[in-house]
């Protein structure tokens, strides 16, 4: 099992220019997180797909950020226009299924930043 | 709404020393616990979990049991090695959720 898939691992981008985020979940699993982190505010859950389907979007920042997930093995986040204050890492996780419990399983991270 | 507070770091240890990452939380109804551990430059994997009130969860000599009444799940493990340096999470999962909520985070240096 290759894990949860993220590329690409390092984006540096200028101020203004449009940023695609991308997450192959584990197979088999039908829950998927977007997550960012950094420094000053920790840990933030962004949204999260429940079969493909977006269940919780409150943590999206605000307009600039939006995320999709097209089929079972592949989601995006996508940040148009990006800004310095966006830099973080961004994780996805995913998990095998919607119940309680179910251990959430992450992506190496994509570092952004945006100068 | 629910919440989760762990212990501020950096924690610097010598290797063999005894551990312990305090952690509490504020959440109605039962939520499950959990502990992350993320070491560098890699995401969050799960350490260990417990589900219940005094159920003990337990993963490569660390240790955390559910404290209802304290509403805590302290980490601890008695004798850490240099490979355990990484930034500890906890979290909390509502029973009728799917949304973890994790604490801030733990760092943890070991020193040889």
């Amino acid at each position: 099992d290759a894990g949860v898939i993220q590329s690409p691992r390092h984006e540096v981008t200028e101020m203004g220019q449009e940023v695609t985020l991308r997450c192959k979940p584990i197979s088999g699993h039908n829950s998927l997180f977007w997550y960012r982190q950094t420094m000053m505010r920790g840990l933030e859950l962004l949204i999260y797909f429940n079969n493909n389907v977006p269940i919780d979007d409150s943590g999206m920042p605000e307009d600039r950020f939006s995320a999709k997930m097209p089929n079972a093995s592949f989601s995006t986040l996508k940040i148009q226009p990006s800004e310095p204050r966006d830099s973080a890492v961004y994780f996805c996780a995913s998990s095998p299924s919607d119940r309680a419990n179910s251990p959430l399983h992450f992506g190496n991270g994509t570092r952004l930043t945006v100068t | 709404g629910d919440s989760v507070t762990q212990m501020e770091g950096p924690v610097t240890l010598s290797e063999e020393a005894f551990l312990t990452i305090n952690c509490t939380y504020t959440a109605t109804g039962y939520p499950s616990l959990f502990w992350y551990v993320q070491y560098p430059g890699e995401g969050l994997q799960l350490l260990l979990k417990a589900t219940k009130a005094d159920d003990k969860g337990s993963n490569k000599g660390f240790e955390a049991t559910y404290r209802k009444e304290t509403t805590s799940f302290h980490l601890e493990k008695g004798s850490v090695q240099v490979s355990d340096s990484a930034v500890y999470f906890c979290a909390l999962l509502k029973a009728a959720g799917n949304k973890l909520t994790f604490g801030g985070g733990t760092r943890v240096l070991v020193k040889p």
